[in-house]
């Protein structure tokens, strides 16, 4: 049974910081790993998607790279800003749409 | 392009009560997947449903259903409600079953009290 684990489970940084979010899962046979981001109460936006055979995706500020030997995936935020406060969350899936996701990192972003 | 949609947002139910989701995808897919999100057990995975038939299921009890309508619209069905049922009801929608990326909807809230 796939576990996925985030480590921290929250973090506190002051604006300006780079800052590293970790992502770790037990079977490395995985079809896909997604990031998302969640506001609170509010549903889930998908921040990036790396396909198994893909190493890392980037996205502005954001880079995510994927270890699957490891069973672990990085999420790099460049420059945090306070907007960037959210819970951060990844996900891999094994089948198809089934999505397994961690247990989320709390990032705070402090002026 | 308008995104997923989900109704209600906000629901409030007795123990024993049933309850009806809903969850219109983004136009032109196809694939439906459900997820209940809990401060106790996180995220996890319901049930997905493609082409209006269920194509993969999680470890919830019969008290959870759902389908899927001819124009791709879901619904998630709980039986008798309990407690531990509240939680925030998550779809997401993706082009076809197996697609990569999956986009999902603000959420139903729902509080059995």
């Amino acid at each position: 049974k796939q576990e996925v684990t985030q480590i921290p489970a929250a973090l506190s940084v002051p604006e300006g910081e780079n800052l590293v979010l970790n992502c770790s899962f037990t079977d490395s046979a995985i079809y896909n790993l997604q990031w998302f981001r969640q506001d609170p109460g509010k549903g889930l936006t998908s921040l990036l998607l790396i396909q198994s055979s893909q190493r890392e995706q980037t996205s502005g500020r954001l880079n995510a790279s994927l270890d699957k030997s490891s069973g672990r995936s990085t999420l790099y935020i460049a420059a945090s800003q306070p907007g960037d406060s959210a819970t951060y969350l990844c996900a891999v899936s094994g089948t198809a749409s089934k999505l397994t996701f961690g247990t989320g990192t709390r990032l705070q972003v402090t002026l | 392009k308008a995104g997923v949609t989900q109704t209600p947002r906000y629901l409030i139910k007795t123990r024993g009560q049933q309850v009806t989701l809903s969850c219109s995808p983004i136009s032109g897919h196809r694939s439906v997947s459900w997820y209940q999100q809990t401060p106790g057990q996180g995220l996890q995975f319901l049930f997905e449903y493609f082409s209006e038939t269920q194509r993969n299921k999680g470890n919830f009890p019969g008290r959870f259903s759902g389908r899927q309508f001819s124009n791709s619209r879901s619904e998630m069905n709980v039986s008798t409600l309990e407690l531990g049922d509240s939680a925030l009801y998550l779809c997401a929608s993706s082009v076809r079953t197996g697609e990569l990326e999956q986009y999902f909807g603000p959420g139903t809230r729902l509080t059995v009290t």
